[in-house]
């Protein structure tokens, strides 16, 4: 069974303090991994995707792969009471044809931002 | 930007009655999903579909089946709602299989079956 797994939480941190959230995958294959941000209530929103080993930066948002240990993180810097939500970490997984088609999502990681 | 939307956000059901929940996208993308959301549970993979017509169940088919007659719609049908199918309806759709799949969700349905 391919599976992502994440802390739920809840994480909390001061504002403008740096959140990490921290995601592993099952599968070696899976070649995207995703972000989501999902407030109360709402569907889950992309808000990174990364590729390949290393950082990929997005204004306070950065996301970090080591496919080696099969872990994904998502840093986001200066927080905000804004950024409270549930953070999703998605990762792809073949299809039946083959192709990298579906994805896996974690359960969640729920980040509160304390003014 | 791309846009899904979903037929209805709530929808009240009695147990027993036949449900539909549509799901249209428009930015011409070849992949679209159906997930349920419950709390403990995480996302939940019901059908998807990669091409007009195509269909290949997820996860947790059961009690559920799927309609794809034209690109941009794909439906969800519970053909006989039961209490356990009380919960939130997630449709998403996606450009290609392959990297660069990720997946935008319309707003979600939030379904109650008495």
């Amino acid at each position: 069974q391919k599976e992502v797994e994440q802390n739920s939480g809840p994480l909390s941190v001061p504002e403008g303090a740096i959140a990490s959230l921290n995601c592993t995958y099952s599968d070696r294959g899976s070649q995207s991994f995703f972000w989501y941000r999902q407030y109360s209530g709402k569907s889950p929103e992309l808000i990174m995707s990364i590729y390949s080993n290393g950082d990929k930066e997005d204004g306070r948002f950065t996301a970090q792969l080591n496919k080696a240990s099969q872990y994904v993180s998502l840093l986001i810097r200066d927080s905000q009471p804004s950024d409270s939500a549930t953070y999703l970490c998605a990762v792809s997984t073949k299809n039946y044809g083959g192709s990298q088609g579906n994805l896996i999502f974690g359960k969640g990681t729920k980040l509160s931002v304390k003014p | 930007d791309v846009k899904v939307t979903q037929s209805s956000r709530y929808l009240v059901k009695r147990t027993g009655e036949k449900v539909f929940l549509e799901c249209v996208q428009d930015m011409d993308h070849e992949n679209m999903f159906w997930y349920r959301q419950d709390p403990g549970l995480g996302l939940r993979l019901i059908y998807f579909s990669y091409d007009v017509k195509m269909k290949e169940k997820g996860d947790i088919p059961e009690g559920y089946s799927v309609s794809r007659e034209k690109k941009e719609r794909f439906s969800l049908i519970l053909e006989s709602a039961s209490t356990n199918q009380t919960s939130m309806y997630l449709c998403a759709s996606s450009l290609l299989a392959g990297a660069g799949n990720e997946q935008f969700f319309g707003p979600g349905t939030r379904l109650t079956v008495l």
